[in-house]
């Protein structure tokens, strides 16, 4: 049982690439988050999917797009990355939509730098 | 808009002192209220959580959590702290989405 995996741990982009962030859970949860993790200001929203197709917009959607490809699979898209985007990205899931006291899983983080 | 204030942004103590850290959400409805830690290196995982009954909830490693309502707070606490506690803490709020603090950062030393 691996819980939340994401791939790739580290990626160095410059200004203008894209690149997929994948994110993978086996616990059969239904709903599933993208973070980024910026230095005081802990950890913000980006999109969630509240079950299999369907996605929506958190608080920082700008410059992002997400998939869900299959319950178990959640991916975010950066089409033309920019240094404002350098951040940690951590992906979750959740038996159930937040809002329910169910607990968040997370993964162990990509570290991304946009040159 | 809802929100979640960590007003504790970098804690500093030595091994056996007592830890409280500070939450407060602003949100009039009900909640369900967490704490998380980020230990160095290492992802995020649940420390406590509350969402109803006692007010008054214990977590892993000996850390434990007070809801009071009539304040909007949830603080964290520790009687004696270890080394080992090093790391960065987050409160969080779930009404219809998770929302996070912008975390504490704590320090111990031996």
């Amino acid at each position: 049982n691996a819980g939340v995996t994401q791939t790739p741990k580290f990626q160095v982009l410059k200004t203008g690439q894209s690149m997929t962030l994948q994110c993978a859970q086996d616990m059969n949860h239904n709903s599933m988050y993208w973070y980024r993790q910026d230095p005081g200001m802990g950890l913000r929203l980006i999109y969630y999917s509240a079950s299999e197709g369907t996605t929506d917009k958190g608080e920082v959607p700008n410059g992002y797009n997400v998939s869900r490809l299959n319950k178990r699979e959640f991916s975010l898209r950066l089409e033309s990355a920019a240094p404002s985007q350098t951040s940690v990205y951590f992906c979750a899931s959740s038996e159930r939509l937040a809002g329910a006291a169910d607990t968040q899983y997370f993964g162990p983080g990509t570290r991304l730098t946009v040159l | 808009a809802q929100s979640v204030s960590q007003h504790n942004h970098h804690v500093i103590l030595s091994e056996a002192a007592s830890l409280e850290l500070g939450c407060n959400y602003s949100y009039g409805g009900t909640v369900n209220l967490f704490w998380y830690v980020q230990y160095p290196g290492q992802h995020l995982q649940l420390l406590l959580k509350y969402f109803s009954g006692d007010p008054l909830v214990k977590g892993i490693k000996g850390f434990e959590a007070e809801f009071i309502k009539s304040k909007f707070s949830f603080n964290l606490r520790k009687p004696s702290v270890q080394w080992s506690d090093t790391a960065e803490y987050f409160c969080a709020v779930s009404t219809d989405k998770l929302i996070f603090g912008t975390g504490t950062r704590l320090q111990v030393f031996p």
